[in-house]
């Protein structure tokens, strides 16, 4: 099993700020991905953090606006950039690998004024 | 679509009751995954079920699944309060995992 951390845990933030999120895992995985998840609402797949190369954006998400880095196998960060209020979500980041059961950080909860 | 469809999407039952929830997709099933959240754990992963597999259990839950259906259910016996949270199900033969709408359980003392 792995387990994940991310930092920070929660942050309230200006409109037209970034933040940046940072999500470590405790050993070595092959797959990390980053996750919204909207007040009610189910997971969206934002993108698959590549390690070493672009991450892969599911529709609707571009790398202007979400930003992600992957320097190795435990480690990621996500940028929310130019943030709006319709930001405010909870983003989670996850990481195992294909096919078994991703491990999941305990999300990080932005509030965008 | 990867996404599955989670059936109820609320069940309500009091504490030692079973509660049996279900799962189903448009497109062919390879691995398929549970996962409960809740506000005070996260999500969380359950039981992973493969194609090869028609049910599994671990510990208060059985999983079933019919690949000529593309559907799975989720039982949970003897439940407890503790089990409320939000219950989804993830075909995993995708390099990407799609969540659904998942099933919300809340279990009353």
């Amino acid at each position: 099993s792995a387990v994940i951390s991310q930092k920070p845990s929660r942050d309230i933030c200006q409109r037209g700020t970034s933040l940046t999120i940072q999500c470590q895992v405790d050993s070595q995985v092959t797959m990390m991905f980053w996750y919204r998840q909207q007040p009610g609402q189910s997971l969206t797949l934002i993108a698959t953090a590549n390690q070493g190369s672009e991450a892969t954006y599911e529709s609707g998400f571009v790398i202007d606006k979400f930003p992600i880095s992957r320097p190795n196998l435990t480690f990621s960060t996500l940028t929310v950039s130019n943030m709006s209020p319709e930001d405010s979500s909870i983003y989670l980041c996850s990481g195992g690998e294909q096919g078994n059961e991703q491990f999941f950080g305990p999300g990080t909860r932005l509030t965008v004024l | 679509s990867q996404q599955g469809e989670e059936d109820p999407q609320a069940l309500s039952i009091q504490e030692g009751e079973n509660a049996t929830m279900n799962c189903s997709y448009k497109t062919s099933i390879n691995n398929l995954q549970w996962y409960r959240q809740n506000s005070g754990r996260g999500l969380v992963h359950l039981i992973l079920i493969r194609s090869n597999e028609r049910e599994k259990h671990s510990g208060r839950l059985r999983v079933t699944l019919d690949t000529s259906k593309k559907s799975s259910s989720l039982l949970i016996t003897a439940s407890r309060a503790a089990d409320t949270a939000s219950y989804f199900c993830v075909n995993s033969g995708y390099s990407t995992l799609t969540f659904g709408k998942g099933t919300m359980l809340l279990v009353s003392p």
